[in-house]
């Protein structure tokens, strides 16, 4: 399955963090997404072969990368309070992303 | 953009009762999925459906795809305490970027034993 690290993860506003992933094996699809709490997961980014391929309304200062063994990681800078959520990864066979497992997500919060 | 509304927001029923719950949008889906997520882990895959009018099911759960391609329905039988948990509707929006998932704002299901 798609495994997340860490599981959850306090900073301090202004930091910076990096979140990882590791996705199902066959899978070169994978996308990020922030829940807040009470909401359904909103799309940061999905990477295919290492490259971005689309990107939801989300500042720059969130940013991604995807390596050659389809893991991948969520990088955010300059820390804000509101960026505190759940964040998910998920991903898909093929390119496209619409059938995606999730894994279990890493709960940030900024403090 | 596309928005996902899904109801009810909330129901709490008596372990045994049948479930129904939809999701509608003001524009077309070509592909609707549904998701349960527990408490603090990811949302889980439930049924994918690919054509309007189509119904599948997974177990207890039926799923229907919306003639009109604007809605979804997702029906649970016999529900059980291990039913309880927070059910997503989602899609790829038709811009192009297939890519991304828009989600509803979920229906929180409780059962009482």
């Amino acid at each position: 399955g798609v495994t997340q690290s860490p599981t959850h993860l306090i900073k301090t506003r202004g930091q910076q963090v990096t979140l990882r992933c590791s996705s199902q094996s066959g899978h070169n699809t994978v996308s990020w997404y922030q829940q807040a709490l009470g909401q359904g997961p909103q799309f940061i980014f999905q990477y295919y072969r290492e490259e971005e391929n689309g990107r939801g309304n989300f500042p720059p200062r969130f940013s991604g990368l995807q390596f050659p063994n389809d893991s991948s990681e969520l990088n955010v800078n300059a820390l804000e309070l509101d960026d505190s959520a759940l964040y998910l990864c998920a991903s898909s066979p093929g390119q496209g992303g619409a059938r995606a497992f999730f894994g279990q997500g890493t709960r940030l919060t900024v403090v | 953009g596309q928005q996902l509304n899904q109801s009810p927001q909330s129901m709490f029923i008596q372990e045994g009762e049948d479930v129904s719950m939809n999701c509608t949008s003001s524009s077309i889906f070509n592909t609707w999925l549904w998701y349960k997520q527990d408490p603090g882990e990811g949302p889980v895959l439930l049924i994918a459906l690919y054509k309007a009018g189509e119904l599948t099911s997974n177990g207890r759960l039926t799923a229907q795809f919306g003639i009109t391609r604007k809605d979804s329905f997702l029906n649970i039988s016999a529900s059980i305490p291990s039913d309880v948990g927070i059910y997503f509707c989602a899609g790829p929006p038709n811009s192009g970027n297939t890519g991304k998932l828009i989600f509803g704002q979920g229906t929180t299901l409780q059962v009482k034993p």
